[in-house]
């Protein structure tokens, strides 16, 4: 079974500060990890994900996140927030790179101030 | 192509009635999804389709839920008797073996 925890659901940062939103999985398999963003009314979209190659991924707008297999985790990192980073993010597990079976976490509510 | 696209993207109905949902996903995609997402929440999964088959359900999808995919292409989701615990953002996802999936904007149900 598959499943993942985001710790904190609302993370608030100052303009240009480091943004860190934390996610740790649990799989019994090889995980493939994603993080998705989404704005109010909106669907969900691709930040990055990791399917196995570099343990570093980098993504969309500057994010990136480390899979460290030994804690579990799946961090989001961005050096410097900017006001249109705040929105809600999502990260995932999935099966396969595909997909298959993607188990979402509660979701983190990113607040930027000026 | 536009990506996935989802209609409507707004549905008010009254307690018991029927709504149906509509998901165009991108063409090249075999796989489809719908997820169900309440506020506050993050999406949880409803039901998986391979071309037309419908290979997993999740228990989610009670009696009153009800997903097709004719011919491997749009897929609808038909709420029977709708209640109010049925209100919530229908969003829909396809994708490839190898590609994640790419999510339509929703359809976010209200039910009055």
């Amino acid at each position: 079974a598959q499943s993942v925890t985001q710790l904190g659901s609302h993370v608030s940062v100052s303009e240009g500060a480091l943004v860190l939103l934390r996610c740790n999985y649990s799989s019994s398999v090889p995980p493939y990890l994603f993080w998705y963003v989404q704005y109010p009314n909106q669907g969900l979209q691709l930040l990055l994900k990791y399917t196995s190659a570099a343990t570093l991924v980098k993504g969309i707008n500057g994010f990136e996140a480390e899979f460290k297999k030994s804690e579990t985790s799946f961090h989001l990192t961005k050096p410097s927030a900017h006001m249109s980073d705040a929105a809600e993010y999502f990260c995932a597990v999935s099966a396969d790179t595909g997909g298959f079976k993607t188990i979402f976490g509660a979701g983190t509510r990113l607040f930027v101030k000026a | 192509d536009t990506g996935v696209s989802q209609n409507p993207r707004h549905k008010i109905t009254k307690r018991g009635q029927n709504v149906t949902f509509r998901c165009d996903p991108i063409s090249e995609h075999n796989r489809l999804y719908w997820y169900r997402q309440t506020l506050g929440q993050g999406p949880e999964f409803l039901t998986y389709f391979q071309n037309e088959a419908q290979l997993e359900k999740s228990r989610l999808l009670s009696d009153r839920f009800s997903a097709e995919r004719p011919k491997g292409s749009f897929s609808t989701l038909e709420i029977q008797r709708t209640e109010q615990g049925d209100s919530a953002m229908y969003l829909c996802a396809s994708g490839n073996a190898n590609t994640e999936a790419f999510f339509g904007q929703g359809t976010r149900l209200t039910v009055v």
